[in-house]
C-alpha cells in the first residue's frame, strides 16, 4: 500500500564508501525528486526527474549520481562517502510538472550515517 | 535565489489554543505554495496547496492564507489537539519545474 517507499531505513557506513539508497513510488506518477535533510533540518532539493529523464540537478557533488531504470523507481548512489553526507535523504513523486495544483508525495526518509 | 523563511522555529501551546504559523518568502514569482506536516522519523504529508492565482485554502480545521505580493503565508490550525503536535514546513514552487524551496520549519508542541 506504501505510495513511496524507500530502502534501507537506515544506513550506517564508514567514510569512503560507496552506497545506494532506492525508491519506488506505485502512484503512477510521472516525475520522481530526491531531497536532502540536514542536522538543522532544512530540506533541499537536489534532483528530479521526470519519466526517466533528469529535469533538475541543483549543485550536488558528483558523487551523488542519480539512476532511474524505470519512472517508478529513482535510486541514489553516493560515491567516497564523507563526513557531510551524514543526513535524511527523501524520495518523493508527483504527477505532472506543470500543473500549479500538483503536490508531491514524500517516502518515510532514509537515514545516512558516515563515521 | 528564494529564500522561505518560517517564524516561529518553535512553539508550544495548551491544547484548545489557535495556532498561527507564519512563512514568507522572498521571490513573489511562484507557482504555488504548499503547507506539509513532518513527524519525527517520518517523511513529510503534504497539508495545503495554494495556487498563486488563489488567496487561500481550507481543510477542516486548517486554513492557510497567501499573500503573494507581501511574500506572505500564514497557516492557521483551530482548537490544537495533542496530535498536531509536529513539525509543520512550507514550501514554495518556483514558476519553472516543480522545483520546491522549504522553510526551516515550525516545531509545534500542544500539551495536553
Amino acid at each position: 500500500d506504501t505510495a513511496v517507499s524507500q530502502t534501507p531505513k537506515y544506513l550506517v557506513t564508514q567514510m569512503g564508501n560507496d552506497k545506494s539508497i532506492k525508491c519506488e513510488q506505485n502512484l503512477g506518477h510521472d516525475t520522481m525528486y530526491w531531497y536532502k535533510q540536514d542536522s538543522k533540518k532544512f530540506l533541499k532539493i537536489m534532483f528530479s526527474y521526470n519519466n526517466k529523464e533528469l529535469i533538475i540537478n541543483e549543485t550536488v557533488p558528483n558523487r551523488f549520481s542519480p539512476k532511474s531504470p524505470d519512472k517508478a523507481h529513482l535510486n541514489l548512489h553516493i560515491n567516497s562517502l564523507e563526513l557531510g553526507d551524514s543526513a535524511v535523504y527523501f524520495c518523493a513523486s508527483s504527477q505532472d510538472t506543470s500543473a500549479s495544483t500538483d503536490t508531491q508525495y514524500f517516502g518515510p526518509g532514509t537515514r545516512l550515517t558516515v563515521l | 535565489k528564494q529564500e522561505v523563511t518560517q517564524i516561529p522555529a518553535a512553539l508550544s501551546v495548551p491544547e484548545g489554543e489557535n495556532l498561527v504559523l507564519n512563512c514568507s518568502f522572498t521571490d513573489s514569482a511562484i507557482y504555488n505554495l504548499q503547507w506539509f506536516r513532518q513527524d519525527p522519523g517520518k517523511g513529510l504529508t503534504s497539508l495545503l496547496l495554494i495556487q498563486s492565482s488563489q488567496r487561500e485554502q481550507t481543510s477542516g480545521r486548517l486554513n492557510a492564507s497567501l499573500d503573494k505580493s507581501s511574500g506572505r503565508s500564514t497557516l492557521y490550525i483551530a482548537a490544537s489537539q495533542p496530535g498536531d503536535s509536529a513539525t509543520y514546513l512550507c514550501a514554495v514552487e518556483e514558476a519553472a519545474g516543480n522545483k520546491l524551496t522549504f522553510g526551516g520549519g515550525t516545531r509545534v508542541l500542544v500539551k495536553p
